[in-house]
């Protein structure tokens, strides 16, 4: 199973909107709603920010948001902060029932 | 406070052998479906192995699969992977999560991450 492809690295100012995309095959993410996002500052673990492509856990700020077109899924963060910047990868549940990431997208908060 | 504690991680010697484990506390165990994922240094996460809830089913990723086992011991709370044949392309962080459900419907998203334990496959 290949990884999910993300753009190596985005970046905005504070208060801008990004867009993170996610692009897989019709095996996994064109085929299913079960694709989730990740945010990783460095050192720790990966926080589950989005699940069911567009869900939000408790907790997580509306400002973080998803959809899917296809076989692409993405992650919008709107009024950007300082706080957002990390590394932010994808997942999807896939045919062969196992789960696959992105390679992930550092985001930098200019 | 939910927590998953991983242990277990340690340097070996390629073709050797390792036990991770992670004791999960906070939350009744025993309902949740839980996973590995591991994460090589300055790379992304990649699935390793999920667990249904009483042990009866697994998955693997190919790159394991026939290598690694995992288990789970619900009356201890505690999550297992067995590693043989190690490789270094084996070495990484190893994590184990929880994945997210609402009563009996699961959602393929991992909600809940232990710290990590680090495993180096090397001579």
């Amino acid at each position: 199973q290949s990884a999910l492809t993300q753009p190596p690295s985005v970046s905005g100012s504070p208060g801008q909107s990004v867009t993170i995309s996610c692009t897989g095959t019709s095996s996994d993410v064109g085929s299913y709603h079960r694709v989730s996002w990740y945010q990783q500052p460095p050192g720790t673990a990966p926080k589950l920010m989005i699940y069911d492509v567009s869900s939000r856990p408790s907790g997580v700020p509306d400002r973080f948001s998803g959809s899917k077109s296809g076989n692409t899924a993405s992650l919008t963060i709107s009024g950007l902060q300082a706080e957002d910047e990390a590394d932010y990868y994808c997942s999807s549940y896939t045919s062969t029932n196992t789960l696959v990431f992105g390679g992930g997208t550092q985001l930098t908060v200019l | 406070e939910v927590q998953l504690v991983e242990s277990g991680g340690g340097l070996v010697q390629p073709g050797g052998s390792l036990r991770l484990s992670c004791a999960a506390s906070g939350f009744t165990f025993s309902s949740y479906w839980m996973h590995w994922v591991r994460q090589a240094p300055g790379k992304g996460p990649v699935w390793v192995s999920r667990i249904d809830r009483d042990g009866s089913s697994t998955d693997y990723a190919d790159s394991v699969k026939g290598r690694f086992t995992i288990s789970r011991n619900n009356a201890k709370n505690t999550l297992y992977l067995q590693m043989n044949s190690l490789r270094a392309e084996d070495t990484a962080v190893y994590y184990c999560a929880r994945e997210s459900q609402s009563g009996d419907y699961k959602y393929d998203a991992l909600d809940i991450w232990g710290q990590g334990t680090t495993v180096t496959v090397s001579s």
